[in-house]
């Protein structure tokens, strides 16, 4: 079973909004990653947030974390056309070193 | 500096035929891994490699070989393919503990 749940699973906004999406998991972890994927094409990394870290930020995106909640959210400010694509958090448990993915949010912005 | 290569980009087998995917990164990185991505659905991880001479198995390894001779290598064998292995597979690396550096994917389609 996925480790990590997105939601919404698909988000439509205009150019200029904001965009969130959240990201739920199961088991302890080392760090939650943020990836971004591009129609046709392999994941990009975005941002890593460690557990002991509780908010991250890199150009328009930020992240938070919490791990009492085992939930994470992505921001993305003043969202562009050019942010279209899906979003997808993936977390490396302490039990391992290996990532495990969720399903992703599409995101649409719309000009 | 190439990041993660992956050959062939697209590819089409009959069922029971067998091939390789291959995957080769130039950033020396220690950690690689090989996913599958099926619609509306996250990454699976299907082999992972910590190091040259170490594998391990992934969330869904059946009808899946690996080995990791050098550390810029990772290939990914399918032993009889399966209609159900259509998908598009993508190979990653990466420092432990850090970023995944991901492929552009192979587009497999088995009849």
């Amino acid at each position: 079973s996925q480790q990590g749940e997105e939601d919404p699973q698909a988000l439509s906004i205009q150019e200029g909004e904001n965009a969130t999406m959240n990201c739920s998991y199961k088991t302890s972890i080392n760090n939650l990653q943020w990836y971004r994927q591009n129609s046709g094409r392999g994941l990009v990394h975005l941002i890593l947030i460690r557990s002991n870290e509780r908010e991250k930020h890199s150009g328009r995106l930020r992240v938070t974390l919490d791990t009492s909640k085992k939930s994470s959210s992505l921001l993305i400010t003043a969202s562009r056309a050019a942010d279209t694509a899906s979003y997808f958090c993936a977390t490396e448990e302490t039990s391992g070193s290996r990532l495990t993915f969720g399903e992703g949010t599409q995101l649409t912005v719309n000009p | 500096n190439a990041g993660v290569t992956q050959t062939p980009k697209f590819q089409v087998l009959k069922t029971g035929q067998s091939m390789t995917l291959q995957c080769a990164q130039d950033m020396n990185h220690e950690y690689m891994s090989w996913y599958r991505q099926d619609p509306g659905m996250g990454l699976r991880l299907i082999h992972y490699s910590v190091g040259a001479g170490i594998t391990d198995q992934g969330e869904v390894p059946n009808g899946y070989n690996v080995s990791r001779s050098t550390t810029e290598d990772f290939p990914l064998r399918l032993l009889s393919a399966a209609p159900s292995q259509t998908s598009v597979y993508f190979c990653a690396s990466s420092f432990q503990r850090g970023p995944q550096h991901f492929g552009d994917g192979t587009r497999l389609s088995i009849l």
